[in-house]
């Protein structure tokens, strides 16, 4: 079974703290790896993509990646009200088809002013 | 970057009736499309994905006698709501992949603003 496990939330951090969210999945050969912010009745937004170990930071986004423990974070530093939404992890995955995007369910972040 | 254009972007019908969906890219070949859907608080669940000039390959647990998909061109998919019923209410989103941008691993997608559909 190809999972995608997030905490669902909802996180509640203040402003301008660090928002850290968290994700597992399940197919040890996965290369590529995703998070997406979505806001209701929206499509997904890409944020950051990462496909090797270590981190990798884009302005005040942290994206971490372990394969060996099969887990990816986000960390949005400086967190602002208008970082209130849903992030999804998404992992590229193998499936009968080639390769699919297979997203987790979603956490909900709200920063507080 | 590339875009996908999705229409319609929200549709109420009745009980019954086929209702269809339709994913373009607008400046690139898509020789592959997703279509997923997501209920409200839930995540985004892959239905299929459709290759150009073949049949859709379906996740399990998806009727592909209920939700039609035809990928007849490298730009234009389409997915058929067949005899809609209210369970089938939802946010449905395409995606599609671009191949002439990033290649393996770093390939990109891009993804419909979404339809959604309520049916009564």
């Amino acid at each position: 079974q190809k999972e995608v496990e997030q905490n669902s939330g909802p996180l509640s951090v203040p402003e301008g703290a660090i928002a850290s969210l968290n994700c597992t999945y399940s197919d040890r050969v996965s290369q590529s790896f995703f998070w997406y912010r979505q806001y209701s009745g929206k499509s997904p937004e890409l944020i950051m993509s990462i496909y090797s170990n270590g981190d990798k930071e884009d302005g005040r986004f942290t994206a971490q990646l372990n394969k060996a423990s099969q887990y990816v974070s986000l960390l949005i530093r400086d967190s602002q009200p208008s970082d209130s939404a849903t992030y999804l992890c998404a992992v590229n995955m193998w499936n009968q088809a080639g390769t699919a995007l297979i997203f987790g369910k979603g956490t909900t972040l709200s920063v507080s002013s | 970057g590339a875009v996908v254009s999705q229409h319609p972007s929200r549709v109420i019908c009745k009980s019954g009736t086929s209702v269809k969906i339709e994913c373009r890219s607008l400046d690139f070949q898509a020789t592959t499309m997703f279509w997923y859907r997501q209920f409200p608080k839930k995540s985004l669940m892959l239905m299929a994905t459709s290759n150009e000039g073949s049949k859709a390959t379906y996740e399990q647990g998806v009727e592909k006698d209920k939700f039609l998909i035809n990928h007849a061109s490298l730009t234009l998919s389409t997915l058929t709501v067949t005899s809609a019923h209210p369970e089938d209410s939802s946010f449905y989103i395409c995606s599609a992949r671009d191949p002439l941008q990033g290649r393996g691993i770093n390939e990109k997608l891009f993804f419909g603003s979404g339809t959604q559909l309520s049916v009564l």
